[in-house]
């Protein structure tokens, strides 16, 4: 069955600290990966996705993600973290099935930036 | 200004009662879906729908309902028969078929049972 798994629930780091925030996904086929971050109270924003090509990707809010097909990963990665980062981080993966195009998310994680 | 609107922003329900979330979107986008977001759980879907008249039963769909009669339109009803609805709804939208766009989200409504 597709999945994508976040292993940790809350990462906590100090700002001015690399962040790196956890993702592993099964998918049948070529995965379609993405990033979303959400503030309390609010809808999902697109962060950033990997489609195809370079294994490292650039996103918003100096934010990137390294696509690792051995491993079925996509992690999360910022070079130094702000307190404004602290949210809550959803991963999701796309793919076909049935003709349908059906989009899942990880449980989350919450990442607590102190200053 | 372009997006998602979802309304209310807050809502609230007696037993036995259904009700009704908006969704509207203005960004011409064909795939529309909701979702529903509990504490520790991530985001599980309910429905969603790739074009007008048409729409599919997510991973959790049983108590709920939806339609699509227009592009722009895809109301959820809880119904009575949803055992546990309190939680914060999330409705999105694509453009088209294609694997690789990013969906966009509304701001969510947070029902509760009263």
């Amino acid at each position: 069955a597709q999945s994508v798994a976040q292993p940790e629930d809350q990462v906590n780091v100090a700002e001015g600290n690399p962040l790196t925030v956890k993702c592993t996904y099964s998918v049948s086929g070529n995965p379609y990966l993405f990033w979303y971050v959400q503030y309390p109270n609010r809808g999902l924003q697109f962060l950033l996705k990997y489609i195809t090509g370079d294994n490292l990707v650039k996103g918003s809010y100096g934010f990137e993600a390294e696509f690792n097909k051995s491993q079925t990963s996509f992690h999360l990665k910022k070079p130094s973290a702000l307190v404004s980062d602290s949210a809550l981080y959803f991963c999701a993966v796309r793919w076909l099935s049935g003709g349908y195009n059906k989009l899942i998310f990880g449980a989350g994680t919450r990442l607590a930036v102190h200053p | 200004d372009g997006g998602i609107t979802q309304s209310p922003k807050y809502l609230f329900r007696k037993e036995g009662q259904n009700v009704t979330l908006s969704c509207e979107q203005n960004l011409n986008h064909d795939a529309m879906y909701w979702y529903r977001q509990d504490p520790g759980q991530g985001l599980r879907l309910i429905y969603y729908s790739q074009i007008v008249n048409d729409f599919q039963k997510g991973d959790i769909a049983e108590g709920y309902s939806v339609s699509r009669e227009k592009k722009e339109s895809f109301p959820l009803t809880v119904t009575s028969a949803q055992k546990n609805p309190t939680a914060f709804y999330l409705c999105a939208s694509k453009p088209g078929q294609a694997l690789g766009t990013e969906a966009f989200f509304g701001q969510g409504t947070r029902l509760t049972v009263v």
